[in-house]
């Protein structure tokens, strides 16, 4: 079935340091990639998206680009800050159907000043 | 926008009893989506509403989970004889029905926690 897998954290940097968070996905055809943040006591929130191969998603200094050819779509920022500690989540819509969200297990990240 | 809206936040209630929660999704989303999330994990796919009807339940959505969405507006979860293992954040979420890849707008979520 369909799978997304992002890398374990929890991943602590420090202020202005380069993230990487890597995903990869299992899927069918060509499912849309999302990837949402949950901030603390916070709920879901959509941070970026793409829906074809070769997009790039972004958003607050984040991007995503839809890699088919290696089922990746790994979150990048050049410079965090503080306020990005939070967890993010990977996930898929399989393509039709209902679209029903398919989420990898969540990073954590903790960017100290 | 007032964004998606779930009560209760919290629910502590002892193993046995049934629960219910409610979601009332963004006015216009036609699409509705139950989701369980616990500790460590990302979510996990419970159900889907396309307007009125229930189309689709995961396996995980055992017998005695049953969820409405009587006039294709807001929401009910009820899950009877609560176990332990139930015990999880549950999430909803909506979205416009229009193509691939809209995204799905959540709520903040019910915690329950079974004594």
């Amino acid at each position: 079935g369909d799978s997304v897998t992002q890398m374990e954290g929890p991943v602590t940097l420090s202020e202005e340091a380069f993230l990487t968070i890597n995903c990869t996905y299992t899927a069918t055809g060509y499912p849309s990639l999302f990837w949402y943040v949950q901030y603390p006591g916070e709920g879901l929130q959509l941070l970026l998206k793409a829906t074809k191969a070769d997009d790039k998603g972004s958003n607050k200094g984040f991007e995503a680009t839809y890699r088919k050819e290696t089922t990746s779509f790994h979150l990048e920022k050049g410079s965090v800050q503080v306020s990005d500690s939070a967890v993010y989540f990977c996930a898929l819509t399989p393509q039709g159907g209902s679209e029903k969200l398919v989420f990898g297990k969540g990073t954590k990240l903790t960017v100290n000043p | 926008d007032t964004g998606v809206s779930q009560n209760p936040r919290h629910k502590i209630t002892k193993r046995g009893q049934n629960v219910t929660f409610r979601c009332d999704p963004i006015s216009e989303h036609n699409r509705l989506y139950w989701y369980r999330q616990t500790l460590g994990q990302g979510p996990e796919f419970l159900t889907y509403f396309q307007n009125e009807a229930q189309l689709e339940k995961s396996r995980l959505l055992s017998d005695r989970f049953s969820a409405e969405r009587p006039k294709g507006s807001f929401s009910t979860l009820e899950i009877q004889r609560t176990e332990q293992g139930d015990s999880a954040m549950y999430l909803c979420a909506s979205s416009l029905g229009q193509g691939n890849g809209q995204p799905q707008h959540f709520g903040d979520g019910t915690r329950l926690s079974i004594l």
